[in-house]
């Protein structure tokens, strides 16, 4: 089971709107601005999408934002395209000895 | 351009140990703590172990604490990980990745795969 809650699909169609969520705890999520996205397509390794919540890397498109309420953090893909289509990870920075850094279980995105 | 490039990965019989390698170029590497992940064959990413920019400060998750070692040669500009009393569910791909600040992992190589079976 992984630290931070994903829900394991969501689906839109192209030029519309979806929210992942990422729902961990006071320990991680809600304790500290230490959230990250990542976009993995099929075969490939993960990318950086959001970085402290809601800062973009250079090269990501403005369709994609991050934002956080207490201990749940959200990614938003605006005006979806087909080439979104891919697995969305969270993750969180946690604090602890051995737990110093924590992964959602992952999102599939479908784009219809 | 910054690269990240993995090898060592083999099939290993359960017991068995192996050292993988992560080669770092198009950056200072020893300006940059570095990150071994994994993710096994279908499932999600698993933070392994985190080693500071100067090797003096270690960090594993409780999975592999105490069977893990990550190490780095900044002459060589290289991070390991030395992997002992493999289990099968360690079989995984695994990834390095330069911590760009901030607890980001920014870029990630292309992974080597390490299966453990007898």
């Amino acid at each position: 089971q992984s630290a931070l809650t994903q829900p394991r699909s969501v689906s839109g169609s192209p030029g519309q709107s979806v929210t992942i969520s990422c729902t961990g705890t006071s320990s991680d999520v809600g304790g500290y601005n230490y959230v990250s996205w990542y976009q993995q397509h099929p075969g490939k390794a993960p990318k950086l999408m959001i970085y402290d919540v809601s800062k973009r890397p250079s090269g990501v498109p403005d369709r994609f934002s991050g934002s956080k309420s207490g201990n749940t953090a959200s990614l938003t893909i605006s005006g979806l395209q087909a080439e979104d289509e891919a697995d969305y990870y969270c993750c969180s920075y946690a604090g602890s000895y051995t737990s110093i850094v924590v992964f959602g279980g992952g999102t599939k995105l479908t784009v219809l | 351009e910054v690269q990240l490039v993995e090898s060592g990965g083999v099939v290993v019989q359960p017991g068995g140990s192996l050292r993988l390698s992560c080669a770092a170029s198009g950056f200072t590497f020893d300006d940059y703590a570095m990150h071994w992940v994994r993710q096994a064959p279908g499932k999600g990413l698993e933070w392994v172990s985190l080693i500071s920019w100067d090797g003096g400060s270690t960090y594993y998750a409780d999975s592999v604490k105490g069977r893990f070692t990550i190490s780095r040669d900044n002459s060589k500009n290289s991070l390991y990980l030395q992997m002992n009393s493999l289990r099968a569910e360690d079989t995984a791909l695994y990834y390095c990745a330069k911590d760009s600040s901030s607890w980001m992992f920014d870029p990630w190589g292309q992974g080597t795969l390490v299966t453990v079976s007898s």
